[in-house]
């Protein structure tokens, strides 16, 4: 069984401070662990994802995580938030099994609100 | 490249209606997924489709059924519907049945049960 736990269901930034989300999971088998955002009527877009090889994970608008196996977490970082990034983020995990098929487990969200 | 697209993307419905939603995945994709978005329970898997079969489905009663059509098109029902269906239902595809590839997102469908 999998479960994620982002602390923080509202996180707010100044405008050009470090953005910091987390994200803890729980996973019986290796697994690949994702962060999404969702902006206000709209689906959920791929931020980043970690399957294997290097922790610390680049992905698009400036965001990294890094994976932690012995902390078993997945932190969201960015080093200046934008207005733009306000929106919801979700940290999401799946087996690390090709044959488990695309079944992903959110956490619950963190809502990001960024003050000019 | 056109993305996933769902339709319709708003719908009323009274208590006891079912409700069929459909789904069209990116072009050349194969694997499609559903998910519940509620206020209260978050994001929750509902199932997944490859090739026309049913991969995995999640912990939701037998009211919620699907399938998936030759074209990779897909479309989920819902029977008898109760007032905690109202969710944002989101279907997202992927090339293929693995996980690690990334699972491209529809705006979803809004479901508005009275």
């Amino acid at each position: 069984a999998q479960s994620v736990t982002q602390l923080g269901s509202h996180v707010s930034v100044s405008e050009g401070a470090l953005v910091l989300l987390r994200c803890n999971y729980s996973s019986s088998v290796p697994p690949y662990l994702f962060w999404y955002v969702q902006y206000p009527n709209q689906g959920l877009q791929l931020l980043l994802k970690y399957t294997t090889g290097a922790t610390l994970v680049k992905g698009i608008n400036g965001f990294e995580a890094e994976f932690k196996k012995s902390e078993t977490s997945f932190h969201l970082t960015k080093p200046s938030a934008h207005m733009s990034d306000a929106a919801e983020y979700f940290c999401a995990v799946s087996p690390g099994d090709f044959n488990a098929g695309n079944m992903l487990t959110f956490g619950g969200g963190t809502r990001l609100m960024v003050k000019p | 490249k056109a993305g996933v697209t769902q339709t319709p993307r708003y719908l009323i419905k009274t208590r006891g209606q079912q409700v069929t939603l459909s789904c069209s995945p990116i072009s050349g994709h194969r694997s499609v997924s559903w998910y519940q978005q509620t206020p209260g329970q978050g994001l929750q898997f509902l199932f997944e489709y490859f090739s026309e079969t049913q991969r995995n489905k999640g912990n939701f009663p037998g009211r919620f059924s699907g399938r998936q059509f030759s074209n990779s098109r897909s479309e989920m029902n819902v029977s008898t519907l109760e007032l905690g269906d109202s969710a944002l239902y989101l279907c997202a595809s992927s090339l293929s049945g693995g996980t690690h590839n990334e699972q491209f997102f529809g705006p979803g469908t809004r479901l508005t049960v009275l």
